[in-house]
């Protein structure tokens, strides 16, 4: 069975500063993998996937993630934060083939001071 | 494209009532999956169906817990006999059958048991 965590379960940042959102993953085989974000007020939606090729990845409102197969990771990164970015990111991996039923971590909230 | 649709958005019921939720999904999506969240959780699976066939069902859907997709389009999820630990949000999410599984999710219907 698959097991995601992600380390940091609030963090609050001033606009301007750089973002990074821990995320590991535990299973044996090949995974894709997932960043959710979900806005306040809003539903959940993709912020970016990695399936395989280039480990680092971009996805929308310029962010990005780097899956690193040794350490089981994929954390997200943004260089410059703005008091948009506020908002509850999910990690989540699922194993190719089959019911593709993801497990999600347990979110981090970000809150960015203007 | 409308995206993912749930109804209601809201449900307060007491306890020992039956609720039923529904999930409309994008019409050329014949994933469909059904999560529960609760508050500083990520979602977690109950779920899911391909066409009109429920394939796979979480250990945490117990037997007050039913879903159906009848007709391969719309689905309903039933809860009978509600307790106050049911209260969440139910997500619906749908998918391609092709791809890597990324999940297009709806708004959530937020239950609550008094």
């Amino acid at each position: 069975a698959q097991s995601v965590s992600q380390h940091n379960h609030h963090v609050i940042l001033s606009e301007a500063a750089s973002l990074e959102l821990g995320c590991n993953y535990s299973y044996g085989g090949t995974v894709n993998l997932f960043w959710y974000v979900q806005y306040p007020g809003q539903h959940l939606q993709l912020l970016l996937k990695y399936f395989s090729g280039d480990p680092l990845v971009k996805g929308i409102k310029g962010f990005e993630a780097e899956f690193i197969k040794s350490k089981f990771s994929f954390n997200l990164r943004k260089p410059s934060v703005q008091w948009s970015d506020t908002a509850e990111y999910f990690c989540a991996v699922n194993a190719p083939g089959g019911s593709y039923i993801p497990t999600f971590g347990r979110g981090t909230s970000l809150i960015v001071h203007p | 494209d409308t995206g993912v649709s749930q109804d209601p958005r809201h449900k307060i019921t007491k306890r020992g009532q039956n609720v039923t939720f529904r999930c409309d999904p994008i019409s050329e999506h014949n994933r469909l999956y059904w999560y529960r969240q609760t508050l500083g959780q990520g979602p977690e699976f109950l779920t899911y169906f391909q066409n009109e066939a429920q394939l796979e069902k979480s250990r945490l859907l117990s037997d007050r817990f039913s879903a159906e997709r009848p007709k391969g389009s719309f689905s309903t999820l039933e809860i009978q006999r509600t307790e106050q630990g049911d209260s969440a949000m139910y997500l619906c999410a749908s998918s391609l059958d092709r791809g890597y599984g990324e999940q297009y999710f709806g708004p959530g219907t937020r239950l609550t048991v008094t």
